[in-house]
């Protein structure tokens, strides 16, 4: 169990970039979430797989931002046109539900500011 | 809609107990669930209880559910700087099988 991983740790962009995240979850895991935390507060659902099956999109997950899990294993995360606004850590966990009381798992998230 | 509600700051000294409290509003949750959270890291898991349980204790750490008022506490026993955090109670929906999170209880511990 090695753990979920999120690359990269950091990330700076300008205004209007797009940027890309992977999260590599761990291997048995079949759950993948995305969450995003800002300062001060908790995380904030964005999206969750099954497998490679994207169940749940939050309302706060605007046109910009997209995931994906094209093989049911990594996942990765864009938002296009990045803007101020999206600087935040972007938070990876992973979830074996079929295992009762199936806690997430977090990788240790990519910071985005966007200048 | 699903809400999670935290106390937000809570200081204790070395040696003492912690009690940080949380209450949530999906009667319906099956797990809940308690992480830390240190600067820069991500969420570490701490403990849960299963809906149906009153108390689940571990090593230092109890945890109390009373379901009837949703209300749900983290006990931490003998607390110790290392225990500097901050600590996130979540929840369990079971209607759409996502995890969310309070606001965070930020824990200082005063030598």
């Amino acid at each position: 169990d090695t753990g979920v991983s999120q690359n990269p740790r950091h990330k700076i962009t300008k205004r209007g970039q797009n940027v890309t995240f992977r999260c590599d979850p761990i291997s048995e895991h079949n759950r993948l979430y995305w969450y995003r935390q800002t300062l001060g507060q908790g995380p904030e659902f964005l999206t969750y797989f099954q497998n490679e099956a994207q169940l749940e999109k939050s309302r706060l997950l605007s046109d910009r931002f997209s995931a994906e899990r094209p093989k049911g294993s990594f996942s990765t995360l864009e938002i296009q046109r990045t803007e101020q606004g999206d600087s935040a850590m972007y938070l990876c966990a992973s979830s074996f539900p079929d295992r009762g009381e199936s806690p997430l798992h977090f990788g240790n998230g990519t910071r985005l500011t966007v200048t | 809609g699903e809400d999670v509600e935290q106390s937000l700051f809570l200081s204790v000294r070395e040696g003492d107990s912690s009690v940080i409290n949380c209450t949530y509003t999906d009667s319906s949750s099956t797990y809940l669930y308690w992480y830390k959270q240190e600067p820069g890291a991500g969420l570490q898991l701490l403990t849960y209880i299963f809906s149906n349980m009153d108390m689940k204790q571990d090593q230092r750490l109890t945890v109390l559910l009373n379901k009837k008022d949703k209300h749900l506490s983290l006990r931490i026993a003998d607390t110790q700087t290392g225990d500097s955090a901050i600590y996130f109670c979540a929840e369990r929906e079971t209607s759409y099988d996502k995890v969310i999170f309070g606001p965070g209880t930020s824990l200082s511990v005063i030598p």
